[in-house]
């Protein structure tokens, strides 16, 4: 079935670094891909999408591209601040589908 | 624009004992989600509600969870009898339906946790 890997963490950054979350996915057919960002004490919120190969989704100095041929979809930031400290979700749903399969769950802190 | 709503926040019980969770979604949002997150896991899809109707329960453990959505709007969860594993963030989520309509909007979740 559909499923996503990402990047296991916990990762810690210094303000200003840059910031790389893998994802690979594995589906059938052309699945949209997703990053969902989970700041401390709040809910789920979409962060980023791409609904097809090449397709560059972009919020808040964050970017991820859908890339077929390596079936990936990494989330990249060129300087992190404090307040992107939060647990980030890569996730697919299927091509004639809306239903949402996440990967574990990246936990970034940032320190000033 | 109200986000989802979902009670209670948290939520203590003992095994075997029963729960329920609430769940209001966005207005004229047709779709519902329930999902269960298990700690240092991603969220699980349990269930999906369009309006009042059943899409997908096939990860709903249907021996002891149960859901419902009337006149589809809000949605209540229900778990009976508890079991320890059951300890987890229950988040709801709603969604318009059709074209680019389908991002998924998430409550702030239940965390449950079974002793």
């Amino acid at each position: 079935g559909d499923s996503v890997t990402q990047m296991e963490g916990p990762v810690t950054l210094s303000e200003e670094a840059c910031l790389t979350i893998n994802c690979t996915y594995t589906a059938t057919g052309y699945p949209s891909l997703f990053w969902y960002v989970q700041y401390p004490g709040e809910g789920l919120q979409l962060l980023l999408k791409a609904t097809k190969a090449d397709d560059k989704g972009s919020n808040k100095g964050f970017e991820a591209t859908y890339r077929k041929e390596t079936t990936s979809f990494h989330l990249e930031k060129g300087s992190v601040q404090v307040s992107d400290s939060a647990v980030y979700f890569c996730a697919l749903s299927p091509s004639n589908d809306y239903k949402l399969s996440f990967g574990a769950g990246t936990t970034v802190t940032v320190r000033a | 624009e109200a986000g989802v709503a979902q009670s209670p926040r948290y939520k203590i019980i003992e095994k075997r004992q029963s729960v329920a969770f609430w769940c209001n979604p966005i207005s004229g949002h047709a779709t519902l989600y329930w999902y269960q997150q298990i700690l240092g896991q991603g969220p699980k899809l349990l269930i999906q509600f369009q309006n009042n109707g059943v899409v997908d329960d096939s990860q709903l453990p249907k021996d002891r969870f149960s859901a419902e959505r009337l006149k589809g709007v809000d949605s209540t969860l229900k778990i009976q009898p508890a079991k320890l594993e059951d300890s987890a963030v229950y988040l709801c989520a709603s969604s318009q339906t059709g074209g680019e309509g389908y991002e998924q909007f998430f409550g702030p979740g239940t965390r449950l946790t079974v002793l």
